[in-house]
């Protein structure tokens, strides 16, 4: 019944390390997002992909970026990783098109950033 | 540009009782969809309930009911029977029109922090 996985539960990096952050969906999804989540700010989109190798900015895409090589797979990318970006991380994917459907979401990467 | 609004951080309800978490939300459109979301200490987000703005009827799921204000905009989540496993994050979700992509945005506001007491 998995949907959305994330590569990980929890990651400790350093200040300066890129990281990679990976999620993929079995739902044959074109839509995916990232999301962070911090105390008192609620989920606030990241990126998000709408097909294989498009990509578009969300409310907050300073200091990360994305990749989507395959439909299944979008990747988040911190290129030097900073300890103000130590927080949660959960991938959705809502269905294409009109839907009532509701966006499936991972269960998220906690990062600390030391 | 919409935005959603939950004013409060945490609720604490007895168990077997009633609470109502609130939310409101801002937004010039007229057909969207609104959510709630449950997020247990596993992390794991859970659709609750949706709600389609066209309808006027309030949607419910089990002990999950809205009370959807149009007009004042506002979409408060009424849990009847609270049980310890309701305890969590709560938020509320609004989901916009299309953009140009054909992909539909979700803005979720801050979340209610949910306690039971038994």
């Amino acid at each position: 019944d998995v949907k959305v996985t994330q590569s990980s539960r929890y990651l400790v990096k350093r200040t300066g390390e890129k990281v990679f952050l990976e999620c993929v969906q079995d739902m044959d999804h074109e839509n995916m997002f990232w999301y962070r989540q911090d105390p008192g700010l609620g989920l606030r989109l990241i990126y998000f992909s709408y097909d294989v190798k498009m990509k578009e900015k969300g409310d907050i895409p300073e200091g990360y970026s994305v990749s989507r090589e395959k439909k299944e797979r979008f990747s988040l990318i911190l290129e030097s990783a900073s300890t103000n970006q130590t927080s949660m991380y959960l991938c959705a994917s809502p269905p294409t098109g009109d839907s009532t459907y509701e966006q499936y979401f991972g269960p998220g990467t906690r990062l600390t950033v030391t | 540009a919409q935005t959603v609004t939950q004013s409060q951080p945490e609720m604490s309800v007895q168990e077997a009782e009633t609470v109502t978490l609130s939310c409101t939300y801002d937004t010039s459109e007229s057909d969207y969809y609104l959510f709630w979301y449950k997020q247990p200490p596993s992390r794991q987000m859970i659709l609750v309930i949706r709600q389609e703005a066209y309808k006027q009827q309030n949607a419910t799921e089990n002990r999950f009911s809205v009370n959807f204000q149009k007009a004042a905009k506002s979409f408060s989540l009424k849990i009847s029977d609270s049980q310890l496993g309701d305890a969590a994050m709560y938020f509320c979700a609004y989901r916009r029109g299309a953009l140009s992509s054909g992909t539909y945005k979700y803005i979720f506001g801050t979340g209610t922090r949910l306690k039971v007491l038994a």
